[in-house]
């Protein structure tokens, strides 16, 4: 696609049910990153995924937090039994080159509301 | 830890004038530093990079500024315009790991 698609643009649940956020990443890409934006904090880092080499996952903050990436292209960020502290705005990003640097290109985010 | 540190929070400018805005980093392993801009309910958009290797990039009203020995760079913005309303931030990047900032939120006053 065009962009990087993320769904579901908001998603409100209730504590201790699990939620699945998917990212749909630029085609041809190779390389997608989770990140998460709480409020008044910055851009912290999750998980990234590169080609078909193992993920790096040590960004992510407890053993509820897991993410798959299939086929190469899409990928499903999964939070089990979800607190009030993940609430937050879930960004993915996939990477591309521009002028040399390394640059991600970011989705407009799955805002998590955890009552 | 934070390696990428923005320490204003906020900054207002009038129309027109100079928007500057600073970054500092820690590690002087970072090969690329990145500038990205964000409207409320939307991603960061990449603005400007520069690489370590320079100490100035330009792109219209935009340019970055690096000083390596300062680990420190900043973005000017010249002239201002009420659309340049964002937050502001930066990232440093070495091979694929990507380093934000808690960015600085940016109103150019009409």
């Amino acid at each position: 696609g065009a962009g990087v698609s993320q769904s579901p643009s908001n998603k409100v649940t209730e504590k201790g049910k699990d939620v699945e956020l998917r990212c749909d990443p630029i085609s041809g890409h190779t390389a997608l990153y989770w990140y998460r934006q709480s409020l008044g904090q910055g851009l912290e880092f999750l998980i990234y995924f590169q080609g078909n080499s193992a993920p790096d996952k040590s960004g992510l903050p407890s053993d509820r937090f897991s993410a798959e990436r299939t086929g190469g292209s899409v990928s499903t960020l999964t939070i089990q039994r979800t607190q009030q502290e993940d609430s937050a705005v879930y960004l993915c990003a996939s990477s591309g080159r521009a002028s040399g640097a390394n640059v991600l290109t970011f989705g407009a985010g799955s805002r998590l509301t955890v009552l | 830890d934070q390696q990428v540190k923005q320490n204003s929070p906020s900054l207002s400018v009038q129309e027109g004038r100079i928007s500057i805005l600073n970054c500092d980093y820690t590690n002087s392993m970072f090969d690329y530093f990145l500038w990205y801009k964000k409207y409320p309910a939307e991603g960061p958009t990449f603005l400007i990079s520069i690489s370590s290797i320079k100490d100035k990039n330009e792109d219209g009203r935009f340019t970055v500024f690096l000083n390596k020995s300062a680990k420190h760079l900043s973005l000017h913005i010249v002239p201002s315009q009420p659309g340049d309303s964002a937050v502001y931030f930066c990232a440093a990047s070495t091979g694929n790991q990507f380093y934000f900032g808690t960015g600085t939120s940016l109103t150019v006053i009409p």
